[in-house]
């Protein structure tokens, strides 16, 4: 079964870069599918990121184009997040979630909270 | 960016009930929206995807109309596990965007 999980840290400055991980087991993710980011903020808003393909390439919210960036490492099966510059607007729960062409977001990490 | 707006956003139903969501696009999304349910702490679960395609393990009192820019999720009978939060996305075009939810309490 495809399972995805978050992690990072809980607690991130203003100004400082936040950065977190997301470990995917049961699939390759160099197979198929985009790998996504999506947070949730206090309230309950939810806003979608951006992901990396399985070859690669990037697609960014274009509100947070200049700010993150989407990162993988094969050899492990992760993928990560970096958003620079935060402030206490980017406090959020941020998930991790998987997508095809065309399809919604199918499965999802248990996310984790993050406090700027 | 497409908005997704829900109503109501705060329902109470008995059990048994039949209750339905109503989600609306700022703009024609064709049959791309999807439902999903939200319990406290755990990660949303697709119920409903391509407006009216039950996602495989969902139970079939969950089922989606619609297609354009006016969706619903409907409930046959609810049951007490049914108590989360209730959102809609729209998956035709980048960004995709989300609804704010419904949340859905037993009376």
């Amino acid at each position: 079964e495809v399972q995805l999980q978050e992690s990072g840290p809980g607690l991130v400055k203003p100004s400082q870069s936040l950065s977190l991980t997301c470990s995917v087991t049961g699939y390759s993710i160099t197979s198929s599918y985009r790998w996504n980011w999506i947070r949730k903020f206090p309230g309950n808003k939810l806003e979608w990121m951006g992901y990396i393909n399985s070859a690669g390439s990037t697609n960014y919210n274009p509100s947070l184009k200049s700010r993150i960036s989407i990162t993988r490492d094969t050899s492990k099966n992760q993928f990560f997040l970096q958003v620079n510059s935060v402030t206490t607007e980017d406090t959020a729960t941020y998930y991790c979630a998987r997508c095809i062409i065309r399809a919604p977001f199918d499965y999802w990490g248990q996310g984790v909270m993050v406090t700027v | 960016d497409i908005q997704m707006t829900q109503s109501p956003s705060f329902l109470s139903a008995s059990v048994g009930d039949r209750v339905t969501l109503s989600c609306k696009a700022s703009q024609n999304i064709n049959k791309y929206l999807a439902w999903y349910q939200q319990k406290l702490g755990e990660a949303p679960k697709l119920l409903i995807y391509n407006a009216n395609s039950l996602q495989t393990g969902i139970p079939s009192r969950f089922s989606g109309s619609g297609s354009g820019t006016d969706f619903t999720l409907t409930i046959s009978s609810l049951q007490p596990e049914d108590v989360a939060t209730y959102f809609c996305l729209q998956h035709n075009s980048w960004p995709n965007t989300f609804g704010a939810g419904t949340k859905l309490e037993l009376k």
